[in-house]
């Protein structure tokens, strides 16, 4: 079975500051992965995916991910994070046809 | 705004009591799931329908239920509450049983 960890619960940053939140995956066989964001009170938003070709994905809002086969990680950098980057976020692998989501971490940033 | 909608977005009701959850997916998507969200649990994926049958079932409890109807909305039917079934409670859906899928807002569900 495919799964994903999210190696921190919980990210303190400042403004303008880069950041990375951490996301490993286990997995046998061919690797999608998504990284999906939850603004306070709203439901989750898809923020970029993996399905294949280059292994750099960019998404919304300046966020990017880079697809690491021999490290299995799928992490998720913004070079310079704003106050409204504040939320949720989860790492997400398909399996049998329905996304299984990490644990989340929570981003918060700080003026 | 992501295409699907819940209904409704709060929900208050006392434990014992039944409650249904209503989802409308994005135009033209087969596939709809539900997941529950609470603080302890993390997201949890319950079940999903593809084209009204249901196609995966993962933690949902034998007092939930769910179905997608012929026009592709789905409801998710909680019975027997209990104070531990107080969570957030997203309906998703996709075009087919495939691998991006796309949140509502959810329905706050809080027994009392």
């Amino acid at each position: 079975a495919q799964s994903v960890t999210q190696l921190d619960s919980q990210v303190p940053v400042f403004e303008e500051a880069p950041v990375e939140l951490r996301c490993n995956y286990s997995s046998s066989v061919s690797v999608y992965l998504f990284w999906y964001v939850q603004y306070p009170n709203q439901g989750l938003q898809l923020l970029l995916k993996y399905l294949s070709g280059s292994t750099l994905v960019k998404g919304i809002n300046g966020f990017e991910a880079e697809f690491n086969k021999s490290q299995t990680s799928f992490h998720l950098r913004k070079p310079s994070v704003h106050i409204s980057d504040t939320a949720e976020y989860f790492c997400a692998v398909p399996q049998g046809g329905k996304l299984i989501f990490g644990q989340g971490t929570e981003l918060s940033v700080k003026p | 705004d992501s295409g699907v909608t819940q209904t409704p977005k709060h929900l208050i009701t006392a434990t014992g009591q039944r409650v249904t959850l209503r989802c409308s997916p994005r135009s033209g998507d087969l596939s709809v799931y539900w997941y529950q969200q609470s603080l302890d649990q993390g997201l949890q994926f319950l079940i999903q329908y593809y084209n009204g049958e249901e196609r995966a079932k993962g933690n949902i409890l034998e007092r939930f239920s769910a179905q997608q109807f012929p026009d592709l909305h789905s409801e998710l039917n909680l019975s027997s509450l209990e104070l531990g079934d107080s969570a957030l409670y997203f309906c998703a859906s996709s075009p087919n049983s495939g691998n991006t899928i796309y949140f509502g807002e959810g329905s706050w569900l809080t027994v009392v």
